[in-house]
């Protein structure tokens, strides 16, 4: 079974671009998260879709960032414009929903995107 | 509230001689901790997990980790280092059961094997 899967691996863009980030989850699983990491402090959570819904945004840092999950399958993260602050590592995860039987939230990881605004 | 501590940033053992990396939590419902280890160039990878089950987890490649309630601890061990556990490590904390529950990750350990 293929894990979770994010692309680009790397991004190198300039301040002021625009980069959109992907996030393929594990087939059937509901749940998709992002996080980041962000100078190598502790990873962040930024939001939390069930299906194609944002269930929980909260740790979004501002506007100019954008998530969506269309058809509730594959999830996009866009960054416009990107900011120096904006460097980091973006760290995808998905995980079941609860109904399934399953007795708590583990999360499965992506290898992440390494972000780097110049 | 949740909240992880990792005490140690960096952790450097000889190879062979035993790994010991500190976490203390806190958390208002009974937690769900667990151990997460990234290689350069990876994912972050599920080590071990406790969910009210037994208090000592044993995990893959070696590893296991002691649930203290006493010591609000879920300190990560293992016997003998080996030169491809060098990583960082992160303990995580779950505050509850639901899929809307949080992951608190706490801030990483980066692990070096000297040879």
């Amino acid at each position: 079974e293929a894990g979770v899967t994010q692309f680009p691996s790397h991004s190198v863009i300039e301040k002021g671009q625009t980069v959109t980030l992907r996030c393929d989850p594990i087939s059937g699983h509901d749940n998709l998260y992002w996080y980041r990491r962000v100078m190598g402090k502790e990873i962040k959570f930024l939001l939390h879709f069930v299906k194609e819904s944002k269930q929980d945004e909260s740790g979004m840092p501002n506007n100019r960032f954008l998530a969506e999950r269309t058809g509730g399958t594959y999830s996009t993260l866009k960054v416009q414009p990107a900011e120096l602050e904006d460097s980091g590592v973006y760290f995808c995860a998905s995980s079941q929903d609860l109904l399934a039987g399953v007795g708590y939230n583990e999360q499965f990881f992506g290898p992440g995107t390494r972000l780097t605004v110049l | 509230a949740q909240s992880v501590t990792q005490l140690d940033s960096h952790v450097s053992v000889s190879e062979g001689t035993p790994v010991l990396l500190r976490c203390n939590y806190s958390s208002s419902y009974s937690p769900s901790l667990f151990w997460y280890v990234q290689h350069p160039n990876k994912g972050l990878q599920l080590l071990l997990k406790y969910t009210s089950a037994a208090t000592l987890v044993k995990g893959i490649n070696g590893f296991e980790a002691e649930f203290k309630k006493s010591e609000t601890s879920f300190h990560l061990t293992k016997p003998s280092a080996h030169m491809s556990d060098a990583a960082e490590y992160f303990c995580v904390v779950i505050g509850g059961y639901s899929s809307a529950s949080k992951i608190i990750f706490g801030s990483g350990t980066r692990l070096s094997i000297r040879p």
